[in-house]
Order: C-alpha cells, then sequence, then structure tokens
C-alpha cells in the first residue's frame, strides 16, 4: 500500500546537536510538508515543496532546514537554532501544492535531552 | 486575523449518543475545509472535503456540513472505536491553510 513513512519514531537531541527527521513517500504526490504539533495547538507548518529542488518556508520555518533532492524524500533538519525543538513532527504529502495535505505519516517524537 | 476554533476542546458520550463539533473560521476567500481523525501517537486521516456552504458529506457514523460560517461534524450513533481527535483546517485562496487545535471525542462502552 501506498504511504509515508517517517523515522525515526523517536528521537532525543542534545544540545547543540543537529538531528535530522526522515520521510519517505512511495504516492508519487508532487506536494510535500512538514508540520509541528504542539500540545493544545493546532498543527504548524514548518516547511513546504511543491517540486524536486523547491522548497519554500512555512510559519516556524527558524532553526529547521530541509531538502527535496528526490520526489520521494523530504528530510528535516532540526538545527541548534532551534531553542524549544520538543514536539511532535509531521510529514505530509498532497498531490499538488494546491490541495490540502491528503496523507501524513505516523510523526516523529523529539525530546531534548 | 484568520484563525480557525474547534470547540468543544473535549467531549464524552455514551456509546449511542449523537452529538455534533463545531468548527468556526474568520477567513477571507475560503478555498475549502477540511477534516481529519487523529488517533493518539499517529499522524492525522484525511476524512472530509467541503468547498461551498449548503455542501454535505457521509461516511459510515460521521456527516460533515458547511455554512459561511462554520462547520459541524455530525456523530450519529458512535462506537468506541470513533474516539479520537478531530481536526479540522481551512485553506484560503492563496493556498495558505490553517489548522484547528481539535477536539478530542471519547466514547464510553
Amino acid at each position: 500500500d501506498g504511504g509515508i513513512t517517517q523515522s525515526p519514531k523517536y528521537l532525543f537531541r542534545k544540545e547543540g546537536q543537529n538531528v535530522t527527521l526522515s520521510c519517505e513517500q512511495n504516492l508519487n504526490h508532487d506536494a510535500m510538508y512538514w508540520y509541528r504539533q504542539d500540545p493544545g495547538q493546532g498543527l504548524r507548518l514548518i516547511y513546504y515543496s511543491q517540486i524536486v529542488n523547491d522548497f519554500q518556508k512555512g510559519d516556524i520555518a527558524e532553526g529547521y532546514s530541509v531538502s527535496r533532492e528526490k520526489k520521494e524524500s523530504f528530510p528535516l533538519t532540526v538545527t541548534s537554532a532551534q531553542k524549544n525543538p520538543t514536539a511532535f513532527y509531521l510529514c505530509a504529502s498532497s498531490i499538488d501544492q494546491g490541495d490540502q495535505p491528503q496523507h501524513f505519516g505516523d510523526g516523529t517524537r523529539l525530546s531534548i535531552l | 486575523e484568520d484563525q480557525v476554533t474547534q470547540s468543544p476542546e473535549a467531549l464524552r458520550l455514551q456509546e449511542g449518543e449523537s452529538s455534533s463539533l463545531n468548527c468556526s473560521y474568520t477567513v477571507s476567500g475560503l478555498r475549502g475545509l477540511f477534516w481529519y481523525r487523529q488517533d493518539p501517537g499517529k499522524g492525522p486521516e484525511f476524512l472530509f472535503t467541503l468547498y461551498s456552504a449548503g455542501e454535505e458529506k457521509e461516511k459510515e457514523r460521521l456527516k460533515a456540513t458547511l455554512t459561511k460560517k462554520e462547520s459541524f461534524l455530525h456523530i450519529t450513533a458512535p462506537k468506541p472505536e470513533d474516539s479520537a481527535t478531530y481536526l479540522c483546517a481551512v485553506t484560503f485562496l492563496d493556498d495558505k491553510i490553517i489548522f484547528g487545535k481539535g477536539t478530542r471525542l471519547h466514547i464510553l462502552p
């Protein structure tokens, strides 16, 4: 079955460390997204990508970076500049960027050691 | 300021007790309204898309409706497996999307 695979499911970051969250999709979707989910808040958009080698900042991009070298893959790096990285991170995709996110992965929970 | 507000924050129902969840929005240039279901520790699962006032969509025990300022997710004769957090999201003419904070629904057997 087609879907989105996020890994790892749980991740711990030390102070000053960069960590990378993986997101792979086999849906042949053009658009991919990264969202952050915090308790009591709605999903907030970090970055999105409409096509390979192109991506745009979302509402809370500071302290994060992404790449889109392949259609199937959209990894997110949480840098040491992100001072409050503890959250549930969700990757999503849609057929194109004009659509709402149609498929979500099962998330990565990032915590600080 | 564009906003999406879901109410109530949490709802406990007995099995078989029908009710409705609300999603109100103050946006200009609405393109669409979307409902998702999210189970604990999982990603959201897409349920419905609504585009214009008066539109309705149904899936099993769920029915979503849309007016000019709000949407309702009606749950008829719910079962314990309907327990989840239900998220509402709205997109605008510039493709921006805003998610509500969700309603946590718990169905007691």
